[in-house]
Parts: C-alpha cells; sequence; structure tokens
C-alpha cells in the first residue's frame, strides 16, 4: 500500500494564479483532511471530509476549496494564490476519527 | 475554544539523556490526547495515544499520561537516540462527533546530539 500520496511535492506560483493539490489514498479511509504547516503555529485545519461527496470548512478556509468526488481523493484548491499562503501543504486520512495517517507534504511558494 | 500548547524549542539533548517536552491542554468536555512526530522531510506519524484520564500511551521507549487534574500530557522517554531528533506534536481530539479533527499544539524541535 502506498498510504497517502500528494502531488506534486513542490511547486512556486506567481500571485494570483490557481492551482489544484490532489491527495490520494488507498486504505479506503472514510475521512480526509488538508492542513497548513506555517513555522511556530504547528498544523491548521484547512477543510475536511468525513465521506465521498460532503467537505467542512475547518479552522483557516478562506482562500481555498475542496471536493471529494470519489473516496481515495481529495482535491484542495487555491482559486487566487497569496503569498500569504506560501506553506507546507499536509494531507491525511483515517478510518473514522483522530488516528491519522499523513502524506509527505506539497510546499508551495507564492511570489 | 480548543488548545493546545507545548513548551518551546528547540530542545537540544545529549544521547543518552532524559527527555521531557511539556504539553498542556484546554477543552470541554473529555477529549483524546496525542503525540505525533515529524521526521526531517516527512509527514506526521502517530506516536502514542490515551483517551481518558490517567491512561498512559507508549510507543518506541516514549510515555505520556493524560492527567485531567492538571490538563497535562506530557511526553517522557529515559535515554534518548540520535535517531529521535524531530519534531514532537501533542493534540487533542474533539472526537467522531466532531470529524475526529485534530486541534495541535505549535510543535516541538528535538535535536540529539552523540
Amino acid at each position: 500500500n502506498a498510504g497517502v500520496t500528494q502531488t506534486p511535492k513542490f511547486r512556486v506560483l506567481k500571485t494570483g494564479q490557481s492551482m489544484t493539490l490532489l491527495c490520494a489514498q488507498d486504505m479506503n479511509h472514510e475521512y480526509m483532511y488538508w492542513y497548513r504547516q506555517d513555522p511556530g503555529m504547528g498544523l491548521r485545519l484547512i477543510h475536511y471530509s468525513v465521506g465521498e461527496g460532503t467537505t467542512a470548512k475547518g479552522e483557516v478556509p478562506d482562500g481555498y476549496n475542496v471536493s471529494r468526488l470519489k473516496k481515495q481523493n481529495f482535491l484542495l484548491g487555491l482559486e487566487s494564490a497569496a503569498p500569504s499562503q506560501t506553506s507546507v501543504y499536509f494531507c491525511a486520512s483515517s478510518p473514522q476519527g483522530p488516528e491519522q495517517y499523513f502524506g509527505p507534504g506539497t510546499r508551495l511558494t507564492v511570489t | 475554544g480548543n488548545s493546545v500548547t507545548q513548551m518551546e524549542g528547540p530542545v537540544t539533548l545529549s544521547e543518552e539523556a532524559f527527555l521531557t517536552i511539556n504539553c498542556t491542554y484546554t477543552a470541554t468536555g473529555y477529549p483524546s490526547l496525542f503525540w505525533y512526530v515529524q521526521y526531517p522531510g516527512e509527514g506526521l506519524q502517530l506516536l502514542l495515544k490515551a483517551t481518558k484520564a490517567d491512561d498512559k500511551g507508549s510507543n518506541k521507549g516514549f510515555e505520556a499520561t493524560y492527567r485531567k487534574e492538571t490538563t497535562s500530557f506530557h511526553l517522557e522517554k529515559g535515554s534518548v537516540q540520535v535517531s529521535d531528533s524531530a519534531v514532537y506534536f501533542c493534540a487533542l481530539s474533539e472526537g467522531v462527533n466532531q470529524g475526529g479533527k485534530l486541534i495541535f499544539g505549535q510543535g516541538t524541535e528535538l535535536s540529539v546530539k552523540p
């Protein structure tokens, strides 16, 4: 099993550009999450999903959208990137609850 | 709202030293508590957990006890190794009814020197 994979691993965007980050899991987990990690701030939840076709806002959802069209995939979109969105983004999944399995992360820089 | 506070790092220790990383929490109800570890260049991994007061979680020589009276979940290890160098995150869960969401502390970087 590959576990949780994230695509791409690195990306540089100009302000105003858009992009989609892909998270995929092969563990048949119901729950999926998107976090951002910034120095000194730990991980903050952006959006999450408790099942295919569902999404919900986390702590810092502004400027991001998500979709969960298939159980195994959770997409994070930035419609108009801003320098404040420079961060490391982590996806996680769980069977049903707080024991989460994390992907390797995507490092995004917005210039 | 619920929150988690960890001791600030970085923490630098010599190999075989005793490790304590402090973690305190604020929560309504009875959360579950976790320690996650992030090795350089990787995602987070669950290290240990405790689901109710007085539970002790343990894994790979690390231990933490859920202390409701002091709202704490301090991480300890009796003898650290260079391979323990990583960032450690304390977290609490608001429960399955809340989507299994985790609230993380800011992380504590540990560096172990030979």
